[in-house]
């Protein structure tokens, strides 16, 4: 299986902070990554795929980058309703695999 | 809009079989265009992908639990179940499903609510 470590595990910030989220997989997976937000006592809602695409309706301030194993999810400037958990998925591999995720404080 | 909707039971005693089922809304299963998708999360933990069926039947296991998973679709009534058989209390999680796309990065988008099983006696 690919092995998705993200970084750091949690994270606290002040509203405006731009904040980075890292995720890196154990060999390459090209472009075959995606972002989820998951607020508490909700389901995961799809942020950005292939690394760096912006799903409709998602803000702006948020935004990927990153190739091969190496990924990163920025929020520009971290708003109140941010407060979340994050999660990397790669889908290089038929064993779909998460990131342990990141949880964001605010 | 497309909705997907778990059912079943929340509560399953150690040994016997988990089964859910997924409604969609919205969208048909017989499309070519997605997978179905099941994942779970237990409590205060990450997400794990179990496994996902595509309208020919024709499906994917995560390897740590392939011995134990089936998904199956029924088109007829535009849903598809889990079951997840010899449970113990590691099975219990929030489980949901999703849609997840054949081309490109195949993300998952959208998901269900979820629904919280227990295992335990």
């Amino acid at each position: 299986d690919i092995q998705m470590t993200q970084s750091p595990s949690s994270l606290s910030a002040s509203v405006g902070d731009r904040v980075t989220i890292t995720c890196r997989a154990s060999q390459s997976i090209s472009s075959y990554l995606n972002w989820y937000q998951q607020k508490p006592g909700k389901a995961p809602k799809l942020l950005i795929h292939s690394a760096s695409t912006l799903q409709s309706g998602v803000p702006s301030r948020f935004s990927g980058s990153g190739s091969g194993t190496d990924f990163t999810l920025t929020v520009a400037s971290l708003q109140l309703e941010d407060l979340a958990t994050y999660y990397c998925q790669q889908s290089y591999s038929a064993a779909l695999t998460f990131g342990g995720g990141t949880k964001v404080e605010i | 809009q497309v909705q997907l909707q778990e059912s079943g039971p929340g509560l399953v005693k150690p040994s016997q079989t988990l089964s859910l089922t997924c409604s969609v809304s919205g969208d048909s299963l017989k499309s070519g265009l997605y997978y179905w998708s099941w994942i779970r999360q237990p409590a205060g933990k990450g997400l794990e992908w179990i496994g996902r069926i595509y309208n020919s039947g024709s499906t994917n296991y995560n390897p740590s639990l392939k011995s134990r998973v089936t998904i199956s679709v029924d088109t007829s009534k535009n849903q598809f179940s889990l079951n997840l058989n010899s449970v113990t209390a590691a099975d219990t999680a929030v489980y949901y499903c999703a849609r997840q796309y054949t081309y490109g990065s195949n993300w998952f988008d959208p998901w269900g609510q979820g629904t919280l099983v227990t295992v335990s006696s």
